[in-house]
Formats: C-alpha cells, sequence, structure tokens
C-alpha cells in the first residue's frame, strides 16, 4: 500500500542553521503530500502541503517540493529558531482513491538549541 | 487550539478492561478520523466517520469498535485491553467526506497506558 518513509533518528542543530528533513514515498495513484509539525502536548498540525508534482508547498519559513521523479517531498529550512523545536512528520493522501486518510512516516524529532 | 476536543487527556488501566475515547469535532465539520500513534508503529489511520456513517476504514483491531452519533461527536471502544494498546489516540475532523483537498484538524489526544 501507499507509504511513506522519513530518515531514521532525531535531528539537533544549532538555531539560525539549515534543517533538512528527507522524506519518500511510494503511491500507486496520484498522491498529494503533506508535511505535519506537532509541538509538545499538542495534536499535529498541518505545516504545508503540495497536491501535484513539481508543487512546491511553503509556510513558517519552511518549504518542500513535490518531486515525482525522485518520489520525494524533503523539508527544508533556511534558519531555524528554537521555537521550532518539535515533531515533523511527512505523510500523503491518495487523490485517486478519493480519500483523505493519511498515511504518515514515523517522524522525526528535531531540538534546536540556542 | 484545532476546535477538536477530546477527553480525557491521559487514562491508566489495567489489561482485559475497556475504554472508551471521545472526540467533539470542529463546529461543522462532519467527519471523524481516529489514529494510534505508538513508538514502534507511528502514527496509524484506524477508522473515519462521515455524518454518522464509517467511510474508511485502515489498521483497526477487532477489539476496538468506532461509532459516531448524531451530534457528530465519536467514540472510540477498545476492549479487552493489551500492554500493546498503550498509545496515544488522535482524533482529526474535516468539513467534508474525506476528499483530499479537505484539511484536517487534530485534537491533543488521549495517552492510553495499559498496565
Amino acid at each position: 500500500g501507499d507509504s511513506v518513509t522519513q530518515m531514521e533518528g532525531p535531528v539537533t542543530l544549532s538555531e539560525e542553521a539549515f534543517l533538512t528533513i528527507n522524506c519518500t514515498y511510494t503511491a500507486t495513484g496520484y498522491p498529494s503530500l503533506f508535511w505535519y509539525v506537532q509541538y509538545p502536548g499538542e495534536g499535529l498540525q498541518l505545516l504545508l502541503k503540495a497536491t501535484k508534482a513539481d508543487d512546491k508547498g511553503s509556510n513558517k519559513g519552511f518549504e518542500a517540493t513535490y518531486r515525482k521523479e525522485t518520489t520525494s517531498f524533503h523539508l527544508e529550512k533556511g534558519s531555524v529558531q528554537v521555537s521550532d523545536s518539535a515533531v515533523y512528520f511527512c505523510a500523503l493522501s491518495d487523490r485517486q482513491r478519493g480519500n483523505n486518510r493519511l498515511a504518515f512516516g514515523k517522524g522525526n524529532q528535531v531540538v534546536v538549541i540556542p | 487550539d484545532s476546535g477538536v476536543t477530546q477527553t480525557p487527556k491521559h487514562l491508566i488501566t489495567a489489561t482485559g478492561q475497556r475504554v472508551t475515547l471521545r472526540c467533539s469535532p470542529r463546529s461543522g465539520d462532519l467527519s471523524v478520523y481516529w489514529y494510534q500513534q505508538s513508538l514502534d508503529q507511528g502514527l496509524q489511520f484506524l477508522i473515519q466517520y462521515y455524518n454518522g456513517e464509517e467511510r474508511a476504514k485502515g489498521n483497526i483491531l477487532e477489539r476496538f469498535s468506532a461509532q459516531q452519533f448524531p451530534d457528530l461527536h465519536s467514540e472510540l471502544n477498545l476492549s479487552s485491553l493489551e500492554l500493546g494498546d498503550s498509545a496515544l489516540y488522535f482524533c482529526a475532523s474535516s468539513v467534508g467526506q474525506g476528499d483530499y483537498w479537505e484539511k484536517l484538524f487534530f485534537g491533543s489526544g488521549t495517552q492510553l497506558s495499559v498496565l
């Protein structure tokens, strides 16, 4: 079935550093791709999305580009802040199936040190 | 605040017991989704209801059941609990029947600990 794979392990970096979190997907249909963020003690929030190949989603300084040729949707931010510390989930939903049930990656804990 | 309310926030129970988790969707949202977040499995889709009817089913065990009531709140019932059922259970809602363009709004979850 449809699935998402995120890079293993937490990410620890200093404030103002560049952040990249890798995400690749496997899907038979025409997936929409998402990044969700989970701050401590809270539910998931949609960070950004892209619904077709070559679309770029962006929000709060984060960006991700839907790359069909590499089946990837990597998340990037040029200069992170301590407030960006959270767990980040890549996800997809299959448009062809016409269903919004999301398949999530396992998430990456990001810790930004002042 | 997402507008999705889940109760209780924490639940501690013993193996073999039965519990009920409750979710109130955002005002006006007709779909409710249940997800389970565990350390080994990650975030897994369990089931979706739309306007009182089951719409999609995921990796939900037979010991688990859910329903959506006429006022659109939903309950997830977990029975014959096992240690491995310990997880964070999220509810989400969306405005329509679950088309891909609909935004999901998540509650803050119910942490279930089975001892």
